[in-house]
């Protein structure tokens, strides 16, 4: 398996709802992404996991909760979202991580999940 | 702090024409510069890349160079070609709390005019 895969690939969500996105990934990388991508925009980083442990939150607001239960799955649950927070959301994972000057971390993406919140 | 910037923000060229995307980076940690071609609803695909410690790659019709001292580093894409048309982006890899973090340029919407 040399893919990155990601569910639900649409989700449509009220601001009270629970919910969570799925990314696996077997291709055996130890670190992982979650993305947000508005529309004409660029990906924008939101947090990062490293042999599973969480290594960067850009900040990102409480009602996203990130967790990586193992180094295939990575998971973001979704609570008491707005409706700006409606965008492609982009899992991503690396099989590289420091060791050195010269290491170099290719990024493979999944297709996303297409989050509307009403 | 970190930053990508990238020219121009839109461009069209004609069918057989070449193309040039241009990024300037901030961090001079930077250590490996992907592309990345996003089509309308798909993934980013990554179609090439450098790494620091090399001025210049090539693939088939693609092309990157990279000047370090001015931080400057760019996309070339020769004989374009109408299935070119996507929304193109680069990136800068910085190194950071012991993994890697990408900065995205804004990116650069190419048509190729049939």
């Amino acid at each position: 398996d040399t893919e990155v895969t990601q569910t639900p690939k649409h989700l449509v969500m009220g601001m009270t709802n629970k919910k969570s996105l799925k990314c696996e990934q077997h291709m055996g990388h130890r670190a992982m992404y979650w993305y947000k991508q508005k529309a004409k925009k660029p990906p924008e980083l939101m947090f990062v996991y490293s042999y599973e442990k969480l290594s960067i939150n850009e900040s990102v607001p409480s009602r996203f909760s990130p967790e990586c239960p193992n180094s295939s799955l990575l998971n973001l649950h979704l609570h008491a979202l707005q409706p700006e927070d409606s965008a492609l959301y982009l899992c991503a994972s690396s099989p590289r991580l420091m060791a050195g000057a010269y290491t170099y971390n290719e990024q493979f993406f999944g297709p996303g999940t297409r989050l509307t919140v009403l | 702090g970190e930053n990508v910037e990238q020219h121009p923000s839109t461009l069209s060229v004609q069918e057989g024409d070449s193309a040039v995307i241009k990024c300037t980076y901030s961090d001079s940690a930077s250590n490996y510069f992907p592309w990345y071609k996003q089509e309308l609803g798909k993934r980013p695909q990554l179609i090439i890349d450098i790494r620091s410690n090399v001025g210049e790659k090539k693939d088939q019709r693609i092309a990157v160079t990279l000047n370090k001292t001015a931080k400057h580093f760019s996309l070339h894409i020769t004989e374009t070609q109408p299935e070119d048309s996507a929304v193109y982006f680069c990136a800068a890899s910085i190194p950071t709390s012991g993994t890697y973090k990408y900065i995205f340029g804004t990116g650069t919407r190419l048509k190729v005019l049939a």
